[in-house]
C-alpha cells in the first residue's frame, strides 16, 4: 500500500487560509469517508485535528476544516496562526484488501 | 477521555525481538469501545500503521509485516503489546500506541517510543 501523497511544504502569514492536499486512489480515499488529518509538533506524538472527512473533534478550533473530492482530500486552515506551525498528515481506511490504514507523506506548515 | 502510556526497550541488535507494552486508563468502558493499535514513525518520514487488535483479541496486521508481527491483548490489565521478531535497522522508528475509533481516527496516542536497531 502506497501513501497518500502531500506536499512537502506550505507556508502563509498570520491570518492567511493554507489549504493541504492529501491524493490517493479509488481504493482507498476515493471509495471511503474514513479520511483524518494528524497535527505533528517536533518530538511529539500527532494529535486528530479531524475525522470522517470533515468532522472535529471536541477542542479541536473551528480553523480547522476537511473536505474530499474524488480520490483528494483536503485540510484548510484559516485565520492562521503561529500556533499552527507543524507536520500535517492525512491518513486513510485502505480499503478491504488490507482493512489496514495508509497515512500520508506528510506537510509541513510554516507561518511566515 | 482515555490516556495510553507505553514502554518498552528502546536499543536493540539485528535479529532481536523488538517488544512494546501500551497501557490503557481512562472510563471502565472504553476498554472496549476502540481497536487497540501500533503506529511506527521512521526518522523524518509519516506514520505508518503496523496492526490492531480489539478486546477480544481479533487482530489485522499490515501485509508487509504479517510474518514478524504479533499483537496480543490483556483485557484484564487493560495493556495491549507488540512483539516484532528480526529487527533490522529498517525497523527503526518511534512506535506508538493509539485507539482506532470506529470513524477510522486514531482519537489517542501514546508518547512514543524511540526504538533504534544497531549492531
Amino acid at each position: 500500500q502506497s501513501a497518500l501523497t502531500q506536499p512537502a511544504s506550505v507556508s502563509g502569514s498570520p491570518g492567511q487560509s493554507i489549504t493541504i492536499s492529501c491524493t490517493g486512489t479509488s481504493s482507498d480515499v476515493g471509495s471511503y469517508n474514513l479520511v483524518s488529518w494528524y497535527q505533528q509538533h517536533p518530538g511529539k506524538a500527532p494529535k486528530l485535528m479531524i475525522y470522517e472527512g470533515n468532522m472535529r473533534p471536541s477542542g479541536v478550533s473551528n480553523r480547522f476544516s476537511g473536505s474530499k473530492s474524488g480520490n483528494t482530500a483536503s485540510l484548510t486552515i484559516s485565520g492562521l496562526q503561529a500556533e499552527d506551525e507543524a507536520a500535517y498528515y492525512c491518513c486513510s481506511f485502505a480499503g478491504p484488501s488490507t482493512l489496514g490504514y495508509v497515512f500520508g507523506t506528510g506537510t509541513e506548515v510554516t507561518v511566515l | 477521555q482515555v490516556q495510553l502510556q507505553q514502554w518498552g526497550a528502546g536499543l536493540l541488535k539485528p535479529s532481536e525481538t523488538l517488544s512494546l507494552i501500551c497501557a490503557v486508563y481512562g472510563d471502565g468502558g472504553s476498554f472496549s469501545d476502540y481497536y487497540w493499535t501500533w503506529i511506527r514513525q521512521p526518522p523524518g518520514k509519516g506514520p505508518e500503521w503496523i496492526g490492531e487488535i480489539n478486546h477480544s483479541g481479533s487482530t489485522n496486521y499490515d501485509p508487509s509485516l504479517k510474518s514478524r508481527v504479533t499483537i496480543s491483548v490483556d483485557e484484564s490489565k487493560n495493556q495491549f503489546s507488540l512483539n516484532l521478531t528480526s529487527v533490522t535497522a529498517a525497523d527503526t522508528a518511534v512506535y506508538y500506541c493509539a485507539a482506532l475509533a470506529v470513524a477510522g481516527s486514531f482519537d489517542y496516542w501514546g508518547q512514543g517510543t524511540l526504538v533504534t536497531v544497531s549492531s
